[in-house]
């Protein structure tokens, strides 16, 4: 199971681009990065997931160095809604991933 | 759709008593899995299932127990609650991914008190 590392928590401003980044030393060739928000009192939910390079949804951008030992996720233009906790999980099988902390994102107006 | 609901949403129990948390989907998804997330914690895999009469353990199985009789529900009991066992319970789902790590689908999650 890869471990990961991610910031306790991050404090940004509305309008601003926050980005969040995961250190995971010893990714496997097989798994992949995932992304998911967990607001209080609900279920976490599916932000992004990428195996290499950059993707983008709708939502935000994943962003994967070529040594995939590490991610970032980029939250363009951030509202009061953003603030959340949010987790980097690695894994070739959601039976293997490992929910840490997280990081929790304040955003203040 | 519904997609994950959760029954009950809230418990309190006394030390020793028993009871059953049902998660239901309507999505079709093979995968199902139960989760327990203490306060400022991340969530761990208690129990998860692949298929429709298949359970397996996960991170922290011991005092729980699950059944899959029905591929839309997913039951997680517990038989002699310990007040270890306050927490917020969710459940979720996932189609099969074919090589790469699930996109899980989450409830509303149970909170549990145990006295």
């Amino acid at each position: 199971l890869a471990k990961t590392t991610q910031p306790i928590s991050m404090d940004s401003y509305e309008g601003q681009e926050v980005n969040i980044t995961c250190s995971h030393n010893n990714i496997a060739t097989n798994d992949y990065i995932t992304w998911y928000q967990q607001f209080p009192s609900q279920g976490p939910r599916f932000i992004i997931q990428g195996y290499k390079t950059k993707v983008t949804n709708e939502v935000a951008s994943l962003f994967i160095p070529a040594d995939r030992k590490s991610s970032t996720l980029s939250l363009p233009r951030v509202s009061l809604s953003d603030t959340a906790v949010y987790y980097c999980l690695v894994g070739d099988s959601a039976s293997k991933i490992i929910f840490g902390s997280g990081t929790r994102l304040s955003i203040r107006p | 759709n519904a997609g994950v609901t959760q029954t009950p949403k809230f418990r309190v129990l006394k030390t020793g008593q028993s009871m059953t948390l049902l998660c239901a989907q309507d999505m079709n998804h093979e995968y199902m899995y139960w989760y327990r997330q203490d306060p400022g914690m991340g969530l761990r895999l208690i129990h998860y299932s692949v298929g429709e009469g298949t359970t397996a353990k996960g991170e922290v199985p011991d005092g729980y127990n699950v059944s899959r009789l029905k591929k839309q529900n997913f039951l997680l009991g517990l038989e002699s609650a310990a007040p270890s066992q306050t927490s917020v319970y969710f459940c979720a789902s996932s189609l099969p991914s074919g090589g790469y790590q699930e996109t899980q689908y989450f409830g509303p999650g149970t909170r549990l008190l145990v006295l």
